[in-house]
């Protein structure tokens, strides 16, 4: 596998539930983005990772959402009591930074609708 | 609060014609500017990364150049085909936090 995975592809759920995305970044990227895009918009920062240090989280991101890359490899983004706000695309990024000025290479990512 | 802007946010254009597109991105703390193609249901890929001023990039028909004193850079498309149709973004790369920050994209629609 040579590119960024992310899983799942598409999720439904009910308002209030929680829901986990997992990202499976490029093996040998250090930096690893979370993004969330709404329809007519670009991607959103939502936090980054270099290794398993989470090195900044967008101050729009509300306390319901928490990510985590524990070893440094995969990620995953939870998001607790969904609400419909927030239905988006969740895009997770990663790259190799100190080389091609940090040039992102993006998985596919994960539709979430919130009922 | 650093902005990046896009204009036109959409565009559509004959099979054949020529069209470019503006990034305007703050001109100060500036590392890197990345163009990238976003086609429909497919992830975002990287075209272009350009760092100093006056950079020229080319790939095929497709073009960028960049201006950091004044905080801007066009992407070009000579002679569009249906499937350069995609939606073109920029990424401005801050130095010191090194942190993205994306416009809203211009969405092209090449007409057969």
């Amino acid at each position: 596998d040579t590119g960024v995975s992310q899983n799942p592809r598409h999720k439904i759920t009910k308002r209030g539930q929680n829901v986990t995305f997992r990202c499976d970044p490029i093996s040998e990227h250090n930096r690893l983005y979370w993004y969330r895009q709404t329809l007519g918009q670009g991607p959103e920062f939502l936090t980054y990772f270099q290794n398993e240090a989470q090195l900044e989280k967008s101050r729009l991101l509300s306390d319901r959402f928490s990510a985590e890359r524990p070893k440094g490899s995969f990620s995953t983004l939870e998001i607790q009591r969904t609400e419909q706000g927030d239905s988006a695309m969740y895009l997770c990024a990663s790259s190799l930074f100190g080389t091609d000025q940090d040039t992102q290479y993006f998985g596919p990512g994960t539709r979430l609708t919130v009922l | 609060i650093l902005n990046v802007e896009q204009s036109p946010q959409s565009l559509h254009v004959q099979e054949g014609d020529s069209t470019n597109f503006t990034c305007s991105f703050p001109s100060s703390n500036f590392y890197a500017l990345h163009w990238y193609r976003w086609e429909t249901a497919k992830s975002p890929e990287a075209l272009f990364v350009m760092t100093l001023n006056g950079d020229e990039k080319k790939k095929g028909r497709i073009s960028a150049t960049l201006n950091t004193k004044e905080g801007y850079s066009y992407l070009y498309i000579k002679g569009s085909q249906p499937e350069d149709s995609a939606t073109y973004l920029c990424a401005f790369l801050t130095s010191g936090t090194y942190k993205y920050i994306f416009g809203t994209g211009t969405r092209l629609k090449v007409l057969a």
